[in-house]
């Protein structure tokens, strides 16, 4: 069984447009993030949930948008999208200490 | 918030010796640091990880260390191989539910 899945696992897409990454986790934990890694590797955490409460929101524009229907769930919604926004996006979900990461989404905005 | 300085950023060792990863941080609260490894193109997973009760860890040919006073801790794999080749991340843990601190990274290269 998967324990944090990402769809879709890559996005290609035009600069303006409004893109949506989703994050599922059956791990049964309170709180979900999400991370943006960028081509130096650095992982800048950006948004954290604990069921269904935003608890961080880091200094990130407010073209991106998370929504966490229920706390198995964390989507993470992109307006406007801009050249700099190419990444790869993981999601994550812990409950007391480990962080257990999804696959990843690469997003290219061309 | 938390500011997690990670050294070396780059590192290459022949296969059979060792390699050393240190992080120094600042906020005395911290009490749990993980280790993440990352292989390329896949996500970063927790490989060990060790509490602020504990200055030493060791699992197999890893092992890690940790020193309050000084507010460093540090990464030792031994003997390596080259499946050990990745980025690997230290973190620490911050006074925010969960929030894990990262550091920027190391990209270990081991050669034949």
């Amino acid at each position: 069984d998967t324990a944090v899945s990402q769809t879709p696992k890559y996005l290609v897409t035009q600069m303006g447009n409004d893109k949506s990454i989703k994050c599922e986790q059956n791990l049964g934990h309170d709180t979900m993030y999400w991370y943006k890694q960028d081509s130096k590797k650095f992982l800048k955490i950006m948004f954290s949930y604990n069921n269904k409460e935003l608890i961080i929101n880091e200094t990130v524009p407010n073209r991106f948008s998370p929504k966490s229907p229920d706390k198995a769930h964390l989507n993470l919604h992109i307006n406007s999208l801009e050249l700099g926004d190419s990444a790869v996006y993981f999601c994550a979900s812990s409950q007391t200490h480990e962080q257990f990461f999804g696959p990843g989404t690469r997003l290219t905005v061309l | 918030g938390e500011n997690v300085e990670q050294h070396p950023s780059t590192l290459s060792v022949q296969e059979g010796d060792s390699a050393v990863i240190k992080c120094t941080y600042s906020d005395s609260a911290s009490n749990y640091f993980p280790w993440y490894k990352q292989e390329l193109g896949k996500r970063p997973q927790l490989i060990i990880d060790i509490r602020s009760n504990v200055g030493e860890k060791k699992d197999q040919r890893i092992a890690v260390t940790l020193n309050m006073t000084s507010k460093h801790f540090s990464l030792h794999i031994s003997e390596t191989h080259r499946e050990v080749s990745a980025v690997y991340f230290c973190a620490l843990r911050g006074s925010t539910l969960g929030r894990l601190y990262f550091g920027r990274g190391t990209q270990l290269t081991v050669w034949p």
